[in-house]
């Protein structure tokens, strides 16, 4: 397992074009989470998923967008009518549960988004 | 609801000199503590945790931290900084309470000149 990937590493869209990213977490985790990043701020809270169950939506989280986990195992989120606002890294990050809960995450590289 | 702060944007320390990275946080249950770093152009990476026990746990890379609870804080640091040290730190808090979401400081920059 080569830990959590996130695919593209880097998207330029035009204002009010409609994007989709994917992340694969590592497959023993059951828990994942997207987080979005921008320039001199850490990483906010989007979501969060155990296996296929959307548990918590942040209220950053507008109505544009939507995360779907459908089998349990990748995950992907989509922004629509993207907005120059939009514009940061969006980052996934996976954990086990049980005895594991209590472990940091482990985070992919991150989806970079540019909305032009 | 929890939150972290973290004072200071940036830190300078000298190699071969002591290092600490300060943080303090805020949560209404029983505080679960990380630091995680990143480096330029590669994703967070988990540093070291505080669940319960020992005030002072240790972590990748020589680094340490020490749980001040009636402070309600949690610094991050090296007896002997590295160049290799210089990157972005963050400190974050998940309330061991029920909640299942971690929240994330702002980031301290540390730069260790050799």
């Amino acid at each position: 397992d080569t830990g959590v990937s996130q695919d593209p590493r880097h998207k330029i869209t035009k204002r009010g074009q409609n994007v989709t990213f994917r992340c694969d977490p590592i497959s023993e985790h059951n828990r994942l989470y997207w987080y979005r990043q921008t320039l001199g701020q850490g990483p906010e809270f989007l979501t969060y998923f155990q296996n296929e169950a959307q548990l918590e939506k942040s209220r950053l989280l507008s109505d544009r967008f939507s995360a779907e986990r459908p089998k349990g195992s990748f995950s992907t989120l989509e922004i629509q009518r993207t907005e120059q606002g939009d514009s940061a890294m969006y980052l996934c990050a996976s954990s086990d549960s049980g005895q594991g809960a209590l472990d940091g995450y482990t985070f992919g590289s991150g989806t970079r988004l540019t909305v032009v | 609801a929890q939150s972290v702060a973290q004072p200071e944007d940036q830190v300078n320390v000298a190699e071969g000199n002591p290092l600490t990275v300060k943080c303090t946080y805020s949560v209404s249950g029983n505080p679960y503590l990380f630091w995680y770093v990143q480096y330029p152009n590669r994703g967070l990476q988990f540093l070291l945790k505080y669940i319960t026990g020992d005030n002072l746990v240790k972590g990748s890379y020589g680094f340490e931290a020490e749980f001040n609870k009636s402070q309600t804080s949690f610094h991050l640091k090296k007896p002997s900084a590295l160049v290799s040290d210089s990157a972005l730190y963050f400190c974050a808090v998940r309330d061991g309470g029920g909640g299942f979401k971690t929240i994330f400081g702002a980031g301290t920059r540390l730069f260790v000149k050799a």
